[in-house]
């Protein structure tokens, strides 16, 4: 069973849509969660840290449930500039272990 | 602040020689770095991690002799792959943190993809 599964997509959405990624993770002890962002060909940017009780930055919220061990990204009002790959990231603690997804590709078409 | 260098951004080499790539924190210092590797469709694989003035500690499968890893000051570290093969090529992307523990943020440089032939 892979660390950090993710459904690969890809979400193709039109302009406007919200859009919705799930991730699991296999470790419970694991101690911090991101979301990062990839672009084609570049190196992964960091989206956004989630928190258990749930954070939300403009148009995008993440949700932690450590009980079910699922990570959630929420986008509203999808912009063409959204169009990339997200990748779901867990931090393993101990020497700040970063274990990726495989991404899932968002493509938003006008 | 925090930007993260790599050089050379892409390399074609022959089967059999070796390849260095560098890793720079151009604004901060950086006690340790990580090195990944990312397959075509495949999620970013964490190779090694280096702290400054000592070993790398290499993830298991990661052949130490075959990627050299240093990390000699606290703003460079270089991966070296050694008689590379076409199966080596990949992209290639280091990470710079302040320090060692989940509380340091992970500045990624831009990546090398190697192309081996």
């Amino acid at each position: 069973r892979k660390e950090v599964e993710q459904d690969p997509g890809p979400f193709n959405v039109p302009e406007g849509a919200t859009v919705a990624f799930n991730c699991t993770y296999s470790n419970s002890a694991s101690q911090s969660f991101f979301w990062y962002r990839q672009d084609c060909r570049k190196e992964p940017k960091l989206l956004m840290s989630v928190y258990s009780s749930g954070n939300e930055d403009g148009r995008f919220t993440a949700q932690l449930n450590r009980a079910s061990q699922y990570i959630s990204l929420l986008i509203r009002d999808s912009k063409l500039s959204d169009s990339a790959t997200y990748l779901c990231v867990v931090n393993e603690g101990g020497y700040n272990k970063l274990i990726f997804g495989a991404g899932t590709r968002l493509a938003v078409h006008p | 602040g925090a930007v993260v260098s790599q050089h050379p951004s892409w390399v074609i080499c022959k089967s059999g020689t070796s390849v260095k790539i560098e890793c720079r924190s151009l604004d901060f210092q950086a006690t340790t770095m990580f090195w990944y590797r990312q397959f075509p469709k495949q999620s970013l694989m964490l190779m090694a991690t280096s702290n400054e003035g000592s070993k790398a500690t290499y993830e298991q499968g990661v052949e130490k002799d075959k990627f050299l890893i240093n990390h000699a000051s606290l703003t460079l570290s270089t991966l070296t792959v050694t008689s590379a093969h076409p199966e080596d090529s990949s992209f290639y992307i280091c990470s710079a943190s302040q320090g060692a523990n989940t509380y340091y943020e992970q500045y990624f440089g831009p990546g090398t993809r190697l192309t081996v032939t």
